[in-house]
């Protein structure tokens, strides 16, 4: 059973239009995580969040919005979107160590922004 | 800031050779490094995890760090063709700090040919 499962898998939206992609996370861990990726940049942090209500600024955040209803849930929101958010989403979980991060994925969400 | 660079870009490695996949930081005070798998339209697999200076083997994989030399690689012994994929060094910074955010670099797409 996949731990980390998103949706849409893949979505076509117009400029202007909102977009919503959510995020289910069965691993019970507190920090989820989204991320876009895009070729010649990697794996870019958007948001990510503590824990249920908790939502941070990761490094690429104008645009989007995050939402944290619950331990097991994480949505990414653009409220306009526009061509440039055109990009593979994915959304992970993990949890604090003494030894680190170590984040699981989820399968991506495809978003193009015609 | 971190940052993360991976070489080379692509890799093509015929099937039962070693391929070697490298990855630089800027951080020296970074303490643990990952590495992930990523194949065509997936999500993330984490492949090895390591915190301290020398080597670390997962199966067929084994990851060395030097940290003075600000250097982490990937040794995939044996590769198959359903290792072909594109291959993410993750670096991040010392856990003390209350949240430790994983960097990315860019990949390594592996080509192993039969």
């Amino acid at each position: 059973e996949a731990a980390v499962t998103q949706s849409p898998r893949n979505k076509v939206a117009v400029t202007g239009g909102k977009v919503t992609l959510s995020c289910n996370q069965t691993n019970n861990h507190n920090n989820m995580y989204w991320y876009r990726q895009d070729t010649g940049h990697g794996l870019r942090l958007i948001h990510y969040s503590y824990g249920a209500g908790s939502t941070e600024k990761g490094d690429i955040p104008d645009g989007y919005k995050a939402s944290r209803p619950s331990q097991e849930n994480f949505s990414l929101i653009l409220e306009l979107a526009t061509p440039s958010q055109t990009s593979v989403y994915f959304c992970a979980s993990g949890d604090e160590t003494v030894s680190g991060n170590t984040l699981y994925f989820g399968e991506g969400s495809r978003l193009i922004v015609v | 800031q971190q940052k993360v660079q991976q070489s080379p870009e692509s890799l093509t490695v015929s099937e039962g050779a070693m391929a070697s996949l490298n990855c630089t930081f800027s951080d020296g005070t970074s303490n643990n490094f990952r590495w992930y798998r990523q194949h065509s339209a997936k999500g993330l697999e984490v492949l090895v995890s390591i915190f301290s200076d020398g080597e670390k083997e997962e199966g067929r994989f084994t990851a060395h760090l030097n940290r003075a030399n600000l250097h982490v690689s990937l040794h995939i012994r044996e590769p198959q063709p359903s290792d072909s994929a594109v291959y993410l060094c993750a670096v991040s910074p010392i856990a003390s700090s209350s949240f430790s955010k994983l960097v990315f670099g860019q990949g390594t797409s592996l080509s192993v040919v039969p």
